[in-house]
């Protein structure tokens, strides 16, 4: 019973570099969403999707991409990153069967750029 | 716009203690949706509860209870008889009713240390 699987759990990059997130998950839910976690600031949202090939901005989304080819995948990128991207990023999904249902999140992956 | 704010950054209590972390929002829905996460030292995000506004009821699960007061915008969150493992971070979220997407917004958070 993976749930939501994120991959990779750590990385460090270099400024500039580019990278790719993963996440998967196994629950058949239509919505999956990118976090970034960073001291005192809570959870914010990068961007999210409410459907394979639909996505939407959230509250911070420079600086990142994101595609939603296959309902299971969601995929979150870096172009060129930067030193302000050192983060713990959190991938999560739910369901639309019925209004608001809790999210389910990852393990999370910590990136640091040097 | 919605906000959540959980203004207790760190507590710190003594084992068997009751503690309560506060949670107030903001939004110009009339329904909505609040929740409870708990983050262990381990990092991954536990879903505690989910409340719609159409209840007031508290509710209470194990040593967990909640107090939810629509007249003061509050979701608050306690914990009896304390123990080292409820060590964590908790976060309160707010969500408006049929929210496109189901989009959560959190509060900041409240590290949570239960000393034995």
């Amino acid at each position: 019973n993976a749930g939501v699987t994120q991959t990779p759990k750590f990385r460090v990059l270099k400024t500039g570099q580019s990278m790719t997130l993963l996440c998967a998950q196994d629950m058949n839910h239509e919505y999956m969403y990118w976090y970034r976690q960073d001291p005192g600031m809570g959870l914010r949202l990068i961007h999210y999707s409410v459907g394979e090939g639909t996505t939407a901005k959230g509250e911070v989304p420079d600086g990142y991409n994101v595609s939603r080819l296959k309902k299971q995948n969601f995929l979150l990128g870096l172009e060129s990153a930067a030193p302000s991207q050192t983060s713990v990023y959190f991938c999560a999904s739910s369901s639309r069967t019925e209004s608001n249902q809790p999210q389910h999140f990852g393990d999370g992956t910590r990136l640091s750029i040097l | 716009a919605q906000k959540v704010t959980q203004a207790q950054t760190e507590i710190s209590v003594v084992e068997k203690e009751d503690v309560t972390l506060d949670c107030v929002y903001e939004t110009r829905d009339t329904t909505y949706y609040l929740f409870w996460y708990k983050q262990p030292p381990s990092g991954e995000l536990v879903f505690l509860i989910r409340r719609n506004s159409f209840d007031e009821q508290n509710e209470i699960s194990g040593r967990y209870s909640w107090n939810f007061q629509k007249s003061t915008s509050s979701f608050n969150f306690t914990i009896t008889a304390s123990q080292v493992v409820d060590s964590a971070v908790y976060f309160c979220a707010l969500s408006g009713y049929m929210e496109y997407g189901n989009k959560l917004v959190f509060g900041a958070g409240t590290i949570l240390r239960v000393k034995s």
